[in-house]
Formats: structure tokens, C-alpha cells, sequence
């Protein structure tokens, strides 16, 4: 059990539908992240988190959005839902923001469905 | 740019063979660490191991076991006596420095099948 704990587990919904993703990091943990794991694009950077602020964007999109809140939790949103955001979607989390030599623990998924 | 490439797309073994996973990674960072994660069928990502680029001393933790070649940037993972449990996707994520701080970068993955 990597300590992260991120819900729900499945989510199936459809095209055009809004929801949100939700993430505890480990306890002491300040800094959250997300990915996106799906067939074709393998696993993607989408979002950083340290202790509320925004600290680094990979590739999302801009129908995505995402908070991390002040008892450290974090939502990933997803609006205009397409068919190929279909994915499954990873919360972690480390002790810093500049954290090179830990690793990054990560929760066991969301595995959205668009239909 | 930054490049990492696990070649292996898929590798079959059966039980107790030894196997390695290669990955090589492309970058002009003289100091980084590279993670390899273990991703069963269940689906969670598990932090395996862990090296850095600047100790090419090969380490052994259990029945793994892990290199790297600094002349070709080649980070490989071994498990020795493979067990069916072994079977997952492993994927190996540096993680480099400068504006890269706090987030990896994950190869392609190599899917290990051990058959019993």
C-alpha cells in the first residue's frame, strides 16, 4: 500500500459529461501529481501540486483542470468529456516539489470510461 | 532533448529464467536518478528500484539486481529466477534536473510474461 489513496476507483460516464477525480497524498506529503495512462500515449505528465500552488504543467488539456486544497487532498477535473479521454488516471505524491532522489508513490487509479 | 527508450516491447520467459529489462536514457544531464516501476495486471504502479547516473557500482536486492554503463546511458534490470508473479509491465522513468524537478518521465514499458 503506497499510502496515496485516490477515488473512485472506476468511473464511466458520457461524452460531454464533467467529473472529478480525487486524491489523498501520503501522510507528510506536500507535493501531488497526476498522469494520464492510456493506450496510445502511455503514461503522461499532466499536473504538479505543492502545498496548494500550481508547479508544473505537462500535457493537459485545457478542458482539465486541477486544485489541491489546503488539507493537501487534490482533484483532477475533467469537463467536455471526450471518447479518448478514456484513460486511467494516477494520483502521486512526494515530500518536496524538488524531489530527485524519491521516488513518487503512487495511488492505485481512476480508470475512466467515456462513452 | 530528453529521450528515454526501453527497446523491449515484450518479453516471455518461462519460470526460475533469469531476465533483464534495458533502458537507455538520452540526455545531456551529467546527474540524474532513474526509477523502475512495476506495473501488474491489477493496474497500481509500484516503485521498484532506484539508481543514480554518477555510481556505476552494480547493486543486488534480493532477486533483483540492476546495472548502469555510463558510456552508453544504459540503466538494466535484472531478476534472477523468475517467478509467474513477476509478470507485469516495467517501466523505467528518469528524472532529471532543471525545470524537469518533481516529475517523471516514463519510457514505453516492457510487457514480462513468465510462464510457469
Amino acid at each position: 500500500d503506497s499510502g496515496v489513496t485516490q477515488t473512485p476507483k472506476h468511473l464511466i460516464t458520457a461524452t460531454g459529461q464533467r467529473v472529478t477525480l480525487r486524491c489523498s497524498p501520503r501522510s507528510g506529503d506536500l507535493s501531488v501529481y497526476w498522469y494520464q495512462q492510456s493506450l496510445d500515449q502511455g503514461l503522461q505528465f499532466l499536473i504538479q501540486y505543492y502545498n496548494g500552488e500550481e508547479r508544473a504543467k505537462g500535457n493537459i488539456l485545457e478542458r482539465f483542470s486541477a486544485q489541491q486544497f489546503p488539507d493537501l487532498h487534490s482533484e483532477l477535473n475533467l469537463s467536455s468529456l471526450e471518447l479518448g479521454d478514456s484513460a486511467l488516471y494516477f494520483c502521486a505524491s512526494s515530500p518536496q516539489p524538488i524531489a530527485r532522489d524519491s521516488p513518487l508513490h503512487f495511488g492505485n487509479g481512476t480508470r475512466l470510461t467515456v462513452t | 532533448a530528453q529521450k528515454v527508450t526501453q527497446a523491449q516491447t515484450e518479453i516471455s520467459v518461462v519460470e526460475k529464467e533469469d531476465v533483464t529489462l534495458d533502458c537507455v536514457y538520452e540526455t545531456r544531464d551529467t546527474t540524474y536518478y532513474l526509477f523502475w516501476y512495476k506495473q501488474p495486471p491489477s493496474g497500481e504502479l509500484v516503485f521498484l528500484i532506484r539508481r543514480n547516473s554518477f555510481d556505476e557500482q552494480n547493486e543486488i536486492s534480493g532477486r533483483y539486481s540492476w546495472n548502469f554503463q555510463k558510456s552508453t546511458s544504459s540503466f538494466n534490470f535484472t531478476i534472477t529466477a523468475s517467478q509467474v508473479v513477476d509478470s507485469a509491465v516495467y517501466f523505467c522513468a528518469p528524472h532529471a534536473g532543471g525545470t524537469s524537478y518533481g516529475k517523471l518521465t516514463f519510457g514505453q514499458g516492457t510487457i514480462l510474461t513468465v510462464h510457469p
